[in-house]
């Protein structure tokens, strides 16, 4: 079975722009929940979609954004980038019913 | 205080060795606890999962919970360099966390080298 996937992998922006980054999560599962990553914060919970509906949401500025499609995927969105948004962000999926969550490779954004 | 500590090391051990790797944790809504590894460049990949308190083991390595005292673990036996990575702890509360019950909280990561 496939894993989770993200694209793109490395994404480079300047201040101001905004960014669109896409998930796929392991065929079956409905749940996918994004993560952002840094050196000093480690992994932090942005959000949580389940079947097209964001279920809980984490302690990000209203520019981070997210939503699903009827087949599960999701994309994540951050308007008027900021230097600190410079992160490894990860997707993680899960099935219905399950705790365990399974991540992708992670898109490497950079804001210059 | 931070929900979950998680001391980041390096810890650098000889090839063979024991590597005993911890966690401590302030929420006692927290059921739910998995280690992940995390190459380098790399996203997080699932090592253990355990509900409540309890030892889980799976080849090499072994996850234990003591609820009572907040405190998670992994052992992992025989290291070898192939298992030079860094090793997060991961939380959630489950049906316990009302709107949040699959919201990983992670530790900070503990950066591991195993010498050959």
């Amino acid at each position: 079975k496939a894993g989770v996937t993200q694209t793109p992998r490395y994404l480079i922006k300047t201040r101001g722009q905004q960014v669109t980054l896409s998930c796929s999560p392991i065929s079956g599962h409905r749940s996918v929940s994004w993560y952002q990553q840094t050196p000093g914060q480690g992994l932090q919970f942005l959000f949580e979609y389940f079947s097209e509906t964001q279920r809980n949401k984490g302690n990000f500025p209203g520019r981070f954004s997210g939503r699903q499609f009827s087949n599960s995927r999701s994309e994540m969105n951050v308007s008027t980038l900021e230097l600190g948004d410079s992160a490894l962000y990860l997707c993680a999926s899960r099935s219905t019913g399950g705790y365990e969550q399974f991540f992708g490779p992670g898109t490497r954004l950079t804001v210059l | 205080q931070k929900e979950v500590e998680q001391d980041p090391g390096p810890l650098s051990v000889p090839e063979g060795a024991i590597v005993s790797l911890n966690c401590t944790y302030s929420n006692s809504a927290f059921q739910y606890f998995m280690w992940y590894r995390q190459y380098s460049r790399k996203g997080p990949e699932l090592l253990m999962y355990t509900y409540s308190s309890g030892n889980k083991e799976d080849g090499r390595f072994t996850a234990q919970v003591d609820k009572s005292s907040k405190y998670i673990s992994l052992f992992i036996r025989d290291s070898q360099p192939s298992d030079s990575a860094t090793y997060l702890c991961a939380m959630s509360a489950g049906e316990l966390g009302g709107g949040s019950n699959y919201k990983l909280t992670f530790g900070k990561g503990t950066l591991l080298t195993v010498n050959p």
